[in-house]
């Protein structure tokens, strides 16, 4: 599978403030997922990013894909509570493995 | 559809019992995989299957077997349970390179 890094590994911020999670790769990815895990909870898939450059959006979550596809960020706006919980970025290089970063942990202090 | 099924949802086993986790999913995918997570440690791959018959070791196969004797069940057995498998381990479904369906989770202290 792909490796892939993510930082912060945690983040704390007062509800109302943004929060950017990175995900990186020292190889091209072919494609990059973001999932949500909520405490005591599994993880839930988000959003898949496929072209080189792209940019989704989900409400107040921004999702990107680096233009050499080697990086991804998710960002989201004017936090809130329900936003705690892990973010997970994953590839799928060869469609035969789905590598998982090591996630960021947010806590959304009201 | 019930999605992806795991049981048990809490296990607990003294050092060098054996054990199997069960996990079953309704919605014909080809790809399964199970997870474990441990603090800080991500989600990592323990083995996986692109479909019966066929599985494959991911990245901490050690300890684990896997068989793919069906296209819905896919269980994952702990040969002889060590403290160091204590974790949450996580089943999981897709197509191709789809959405990833997780189930539940398992959690599972080795004494």
């Amino acid at each position: 599978g792909q490796q892939v890094m993510q930082i912060p590994q945690y983040q704390h911020v007062q509800e109302g403030e943004d929060f950017t999670t990175y995900c990186n790769s020292s190889t091209t990815l072919s494609n990059i997922q973001w999932y949500k895990q909520r405490p005591g909870g599994h993880p839930v898939f988000l959003i898949q990013l496929v072209k080189s450059g792209e940019v989704k959006k989900q409400k107040r979550l921004t999702f990107q894909f680096g233009e050499a596809k080697k990086n991804s960020s998710l960002h989201i706006t004017a936090t809130q509570t329900t936003d705690v919980g892990t973010y997970f970025c994953a590839s799928s290089g060869s469609a035969r493995q789905l590598t998982f970063g090591s996630g960021t942990q947010l806590t959304v202090l009201p | 559809n019930a999605g992806v099924t795991q049981t048990p949802k809490f296990q607990v086993l003294k050092t060098g019992q054996s054990m199997t986790l069960q996990c079953a999913q309704d919605m014909n995918h080809e790809y399964m995989s199970w997870y474990r997570q441990d603090p800080g440690m991500g989600l990592r791959l323990i083995h996986y299957s692109v479909g019966a018959g066929i599985t494959d070791q991911g990245e901490v196969p050690n300890g684990y077997n896997v068989s793919r004797s069906t296209t819905e069940d896919f269980p994952l057995r702990l040969l002889s349970a060590a403290p160091s498998q204590t974790s949450v381990y996580f089943c999981a479904s897709r197509k191709t390179k789809e959405t990833q369906y997780f189930g539940p989770g398992t959690r599972l202290l080795v004494l």
